[in-house]
Parts: C-alpha cells; structure tokens; sequence
C-alpha cells in the first residue's frame, strides 16, 4: 500500500490566496483526520470523518477553513482567504476500526504550508 | 473525556544510556495506548501500542512501554540511546469511539554523543 497520500508536499502563497489541501487515505480506511502541526501550538486535530461524514469539526480555527470529504478515497482541506498565521504543516491521517488495527492512525508526510 | 499527559517538553539522555518518556492518561473507559514517533520533517509515525492482554509492550527500534492501570502510566523505555533515536516522540490515547485519538503535547529527545 502506498500509505496515506498528500498533496501538495510544499505550499507558499500569499495572505488572502485561497488555499487546497488534498488528502487521499489508505485505501479500506473508514476514519480520516486533519491536524495541524506548528511549534507555538504543537499538534492539533482540526476535523475528522467517519464513513465521509464529519463528526467533529470543533478544532477548526475558524469559518475560514472547510473540509470535504466526497467520497472514500480523497479529502479537502480549504483555508479561503489564508492568513499568515494560518503557516503550519498540516497532517492528515486515516485508521480503520477492522481487524486488530485498535484505532492506530497512519499519517501521510504532511503539507508544509507558508502564507506570505 | 480522555487526556494524556506527558511530563517533560524536551529529553537530553547520553548514548548509551537509558532512555525514559514519561506519559500518563486519563479515560472514563479502558484505554487504547500509543506511542508515535516523528522524525524531522516527516509525519508521526507507530512506535507501539496497547490494547489488550500484555501490559508490557515491544515496539520498533528497541522501544517498549508498560501499561499501569493503577497509575495511570504508559511510560516509554528503551534500555540504550542510540544518536538515530532522536526526535518526537507523542504518547496518545483512544477510548475507541470513531477511533478518535487525543496526542499529548510532545516530548523531544535529544542523545549526546
């Protein structure tokens, strides 16, 4: 398995930009989570699906990030207009509660984002 | 609610010697327990975790931990510090509801040669 794909690895824009975060999850994976990594705040869940549906999107900073889950094998994180502060790596991982795996998350390499 | 709770932002241990992440939890339920590592610039990646059965613990690298439900702890061990160790090292928790899990804040590892 090619493990959890993200796209773009690297990302520099400029505040006010829209930005898209693409995810495609280990295939068979029925959970997908999106977190955000920066040395002030350490890791934080921003949102999470099950099934393509999201159960909690508590962690999102703000209206001006969304996310998508279409369908089983691909995933949206949005950020309309960025802001500087919105600089982070984002993560975004996906587990699957069959077998044995007992909730274990796969993470993806990460998007390395920089909002000028 | 569940929490994790990992004592010590940064770790500095000689090569060689004994390495000791502290993480302790809290959970309403009996807990799913992992350890993640994350390397510089890369994702976190699965040391070990715990489940059921065993409280002790083997994982990659050398890396084992115990589950003490009487205190609460699922503390990473491993008996000698290799230079290649060093990096972040997460301790997390799951009640196993939509397979959530909740990361402590991180303890960075540093071995001295």
């Amino acid at each position: 398995d090619a493990g959890v794909i993200q796209s773009p690895r690297h990302e520099v824009t400029e505040m006010g930009q829209e930005v898209t975060l693409r995810c495609k999850p280990i295939s068979g994976h029925n959970s997908l989570f999106w977190y955000r990594q920066t040395m002030m705040r350490g890791l934080e869940l921003l949102i999470y699906f099950n099934n393509n549906v999201p159960i909690d999107d508590s962690g999102m900073p703000e209206d001006r990030f969304s996310a998508k889950m279409p369908n089983a094998s691909f995933s949206t994180l949005k950020i309309q207009p960025s802001e500087p502060r919105d600089s982070a790596v984002y993560f975004c991982a996906s587990s699957s509660r069959t077998g044995i795996s007992y909730n274990e998350q796969f993470f993806g390499p990460g998007t390395r984002l920089t909002v000028l | 609610a569940q929490s994790v709770t990992q004592l010590g932002s940064h770790v500095s241990v000689s090569e060689g010697a004994l390495v000791l992440l502290r993480c302790n939890y809290s959970s309403s339920v009996p807990p799913y327990l992992f350890w993640y590592v994350q390397y510089p610039n890369q994702g976190l990646q699965l040391l070990l975790k715990y489940t059921t059965g065993a409280t002790l613990v083997k994982g990659i690298n050398g890396f084992e931990a115990e589950f003490k439900k009487s205190e609460t702890s699922f503390h990473l061990t491993k008996p000698s510090a290799h230079m290649s160790d060093a990096a972040e090292y997460f301790c997390a928790v799951s009640d196993g509801g939509y397979q959530k899990v909740t990361f402590g804040t991180g303890t960075k590892l540093q071995v001295i040669p």
